[in-house]
């Protein structure tokens, strides 16, 4: 079955480490997006791609970079710039279109200390 | 800009009960309305959508109807059972007339259903 993976489900970092969570897709979908869940905040958009080679930032982009050299791939690390980086992070991608729904990771929950 | 609003959770309803969500929109052109639900310690799936107004979309008893001239796209549910319960966010997205390509949706704050037996 076709789906997003995301890696670990669980991650633990002490503040000033630069950390990475993968996002992999087998749906041959040519989107891929990042977003930041917080308690009673809903999603923000982090970073999406489009297309290999090229990104753009999204709302929240501050702290955080990703690349994008495979269709498969999407990895998010969030830097020591990140002031707040405890939260529950997830992948999602799309084929193109307007009317195209998202498909989701179940998500990393990354806790810094 | 693109904004959603739904009601604020957390609901609690007993089973079999009736479930309503509010969600209203405000955007530039005709955007695509979705429902996204996500069960506990998950991410989001994809539970119904409606592509233009006086749509009707519906999945697994949901439904949910795009009001243009109300701006609305509210959740229905006839009876709930207990594994209902999750949180519910509604969506739009508006991309394509600005010719840059951009359909990434903006998301409602989700509201909180808890369905107690």
């Amino acid at each position: 079955d076709g789906g997003i993976t995301q890696s670990p489900k669980y991650l633990f970092r002490k503040e000033g480490q630069n950390v990475t969570l993968s996002c992999e897709q087998n749906l041959n979908h040519d989107a891929m997006y990042w977003y930041r869940q917080d308690p009673g905040q809903g999603l923000r958009l982090i970073y999406y791609s489009q297309i290999v080679n090229d990104f753009q930032k999204g709302d929240i982009a501050e702290g955080y970079s990703v690349s994008r050299e495979k269709k498969e791939s999407f990895p998010l690390t969030v830097t020591s710039a990140q002031k707040n980086p405890t939260a529950f992070y997830l992948c999602a991608s799309s084929p193109q279109g307007q009317a195209a729904p998202l498909h989701f990771g179940n998500g990393t929950r990354l806790t810094v200390t | 800009g693109d904004s959603v609003t739904q009601m604020e959770g957390p609901v609690t309803l007993s089973e079999e009960a009736f479930l309503t969500i509010n969600c209203t929109y405000t955007a530039t052109g005709y955007p695509s309305l979705f429902w996204y639900v996500q069960y506990p310690g998950e991410g989001l799936q994809l539970l119904l959508k409606a592509t233009k107004a006086d749509d009707k979309g519906s999945n697994k008893g949901f439904e949910a109807t795009y009001r243009k001239e109300t701006t609305s796209f509210h959740l229905e549910k006839g009876s709930v059972q207990v594994s209902d319960s999750a949180v519910y966010f509604c969506a739009l997205s508006a991309g394509g007339y600005s010719g840059a390509g951009s359909y990434q949706l903006t998301f409602g704050k989700g509201t909180k259903l808890s369905v107690i037996p």
